[in-house]
């Protein structure tokens, strides 16, 4: 049973448009949330992450927005550039008993086209 | 900055034979984890470790073990590699073990034939 559910497996999006990635999640037990991206042959790169006392959390061209009652985030990116074209892969934190964990979505593969 | 260096980028191995991946930080973090990576299922977590000589398992641990001897390395060991273990194996590491943040190595592509 998937807690991280990514329905969109693939997003295009025009340059200079606004890009939204959705993720949904289970478990009530996730107190942080992350958004990671990963360029083929690279290992994913951090990019954002909210706690989920707050709703939305902003660095330059990213947001990211958390709905705890519809257990729901989302990411926009704005505006899009080609260089963001990449796996995006949403990820939610849980405090373990020995270390914290995170568990995956399947990814959006995102297409900024020129 | 954070590195995490993984032994092979690209790896062959035959069925039934036995495979180690090597996975090295050079932060002094403390947890460590390995995932594998599959079209349409994301990151699944095989195994992971909290300090030296400790280990936990994952989501899929079945067909692997693990071996931390040293606070710096993490190694995946595949006893005894089957076609559906060919994937995307990614290392990680965190600072503590309230962090949150994992930091990944590039990955090794393993192709079992």
């Amino acid at each position: 049973d998937q807690q991280v559910k990514q329905n969109s497996p693939s997003l295009s999006v025009q340059e200079g448009r606004i890009s939204i990635l959705n993720c949904d999640y289970t478990n009530s037990m996730f107190d942080y949330f992350l958004w990671y991206k990963k360029y083929p042959a690279e290992g994913p790169t951090f990019l954002i992450s909210i706690s989920s006392i707050k709703d939305k959390n902003e660095d330059g061209r990213f947001t990211v927005f958390l709905n705890k009652s519809a257990k729901h985030l989302s990411l926009h990116i704005v505006p899009s550039q080609p260089g963001d074209s990449a796996v995006y892969f949403c990820a939610a934190s849980s405090a373990g008993r020995s270390a914290r964990q995170l568990t995956f979505g399947s990814g959006t593969q995102l297409t900024v086209l020129p | 900055d954070v590195k995490v260096t993984q032994s092979s980028r690209y790896l062959v191995k035959r069925t039934g034979e036995k495979v180690f991946l090597e996975c090295v930080q050079d932060m002094d973090h403390e947890n460590m984890f390995w995932y594998r990576q599959d079209p349409g299922l994301g990151l699944r977590l095989i195994y992971f470790s909290y300090d030296v000589k400790m280990k936990e398992k994952g989501d899929i641990p079945e067909g692997y073990s693990v071996s931390r001897e040293k606070k710096e390395r993490f190694s995946l060991i595949l006893e005894s590699a089957s076609t559906n273990q060919t994937s995307m194996y990614l290392c990680a590491s965190s600072a503590r073990r309230v962090s949150y943040e994992q930091y990944f190595g590039p990955g090794t592509r393993l192709t079992v034939t």
